[in-house]
């Protein structure tokens, strides 16, 4: 059945590692999103693609890169240079309306 | 000042009351307009979605767009106890940047 599948659900990292997120996506959308939910606060956007190979810096880049070498896929690269990673990251991918994954919890240990 | 204005709550409703939520954005050029639902520790699910001035009914939920005024607003008629979650605005312009508010809890007593 189609859908957006983030994994994993849950995922630690150690301070000063890179951690990668996977977003994937059945729904034939060309639009996809990665955004960021702290405890208590809405959405904020971190990177947006409109299309294959091509991506956009949101209002928090800072800190993360991505990559969009299949339609299908949107991988989240959380890396070192992020100053507070812990957070809950939900993907999103869109034709008209935006649909969403279930999230990954991030947690800096 | 954010781009997306929405009120944190908590809204606290007995059941079968009606919940009113509300959005204003400052962009003009936004045309589209969403509300999702979340629950705690989950993905947000799509409601509503909407792209004119005026009502949209579907079920118990009726969504209110009034562009002169930049004012939207989400209505929940025989609000139940499963309707308990943080509901989120949305807005795009022609473009594919989705712009969100920062979602209002709403608390759904028996």
């Amino acid at each position: 059945d189609g859908g957006i599948t983030q994994s994993p659900k849950y995922l630690f990292r150690k301070e000063g590692q890179n951690v990668t997120l996977s977003c994937e996506q059945n729904l034939n959308h060309d639009a996809m999103y990665w955004y960021r939910q702290d405890p208590g606060q809405g959405l904020r956007l971190i990177y947006y693609s409109q299309i294959v190979n091509d991506f956009q810096k949101g209002d928090i880049a800072e800190g993360y890169s991505v990559s969009r070498e299949k339609k299908e896929s949107f991988p989240l690269t959380v890396t070192s240079a992020q100053k507070n990673p812990t957070a809950f990251y939900l993907c999103a991918s869109r034709n008209t309306e935006a649909f969403f994954g279930q999230g990954t919890r991030l947690t800096v240990v | 000042q954010k781009e997306v204005e929405q009120d944190p709550g908590p809204l606290s409703v007995p059941e079968g009351a009606i919940v009113s939520l509300n959005c204003t954005y400052s962009n003009s050029a936004f045309q589209y307009f969403m509300w999702y639902r979340q629950y705690s520790r989950k993905g947000p699910e799509l409601l509503m979605y909407t792209y004119s001035s005026g009502n949209k009914e579907d079920g118990r939920f009726t969504a209110q767009v009034d562009k002169s005024s930049k004012y939207i607003s989400l209505f929940i008629r025989d609000s139940q106890p499963s309707d308990s979650a943080t509901y989120l605005c949305a807005t795009r312009s022609a473009g594919n940047k989705l712009t969100f508010g920062g979602g209002t809890r709403v608390l759904v007593k028996p």
